[in-house]
């Protein structure tokens, strides 16, 4: 089966760096996903790493190693707004295992 | 494009009742998945359909929720009979299988309430 794990708080100040990890233990998967929520509203999409490597769009971009079981969203130039919930998430690839979304990493942005 | 629309936005009812849950997903996709999420248990996807076919239902929690999907626009949740601990946020969410995005579009969720 699936199983992520990401840390449940980070905080940081307004213009620095921030590094989301993701570790999971999969029998097999497509790629990884990242999606933001913020309190009250609905994830919406950030990124899609289905080869090893880093991808950016903007200020956030995604690492994904398959060999190593393990990804990561990073943050630049923190923003009030970048204050939300960070979800990782997988797509296997055998029934009862699709879509399974890690349990949140909770993001605070501090002036 | 209006988004993935859902219906009702809050739900209120007692223990016992019949709830359904509406969704219309974005013209031209064709999956549809519904998801639960709680603080406990955190974002569940509960069933996924494809070209409205159910794909995979693992997670559904048991014989008192089902879901339907009768054709391409429109999809229901329903629970019979509805429990306290059926309370949370049930998002609604498509995507274009096979498309260069593996973005899931989000629905704004339905709030459900079971006293």
């Amino acid at each position: 089966g699936q199983s992520l794990e990401q840390p449940s708080e980070v905080t940081a100040v307004e213009g620095a760096i921030v590094q989301i990890n993701c570790t999971y233990q999969t029998s097999g998967f497509y790629g990884l996903s990242w999606y933001q929520q913020h309190d009250g509203g609905a994830p919406t999409f950030l990124s899609y790493n289905a080869l090893d490597g880093l991808e950016e769009t903007g200020r956030f971009s995604s690492f994904f190693s398959r060999s190593d079981s393990y990804g990561y969203l990073l943050l630049q130039e923190l923003q009030m707004k970048d204050s939300a919930s960070y979800f990782c998430a997988v797509r296997g690839k055998n029934y009862g295992q699709n879509f399974v979304f890690g349990p949140g990493t909770r993001l605070s942005v501090l002036p | 494009d209006a988004g993935v629309i859902q219906s009702p936005r809050h739900e209120v009812t007692e223990m016992g009742q019949e709830v359904t849950l509406r969704c219309k997903p974005i013209s031209g996709h064709n999956s549809l998945f519904w998801y639960r999420q709680t603080m406990m248990r955190g974002l569940e996807l509960l069933i996924y359909f494809n070209n409205n076919v159910p794909i995979d239902d693992s997670g559904m929690p048991e014989d008192r929720f089902s879901a339907k999907m009768p054709n391409a626009s429109f999809s229901t949740l329903k629970i019979q009979p509805s429990e306290p601990r059926d309370s949370a946020v049930y998002f609604c969410a498509s995507r274009l299988t096979g498309g260069t995005s593996y973005e899931q579009y989000f629905g704004p969720g339905t709030r459900l309430t079971v006293t």
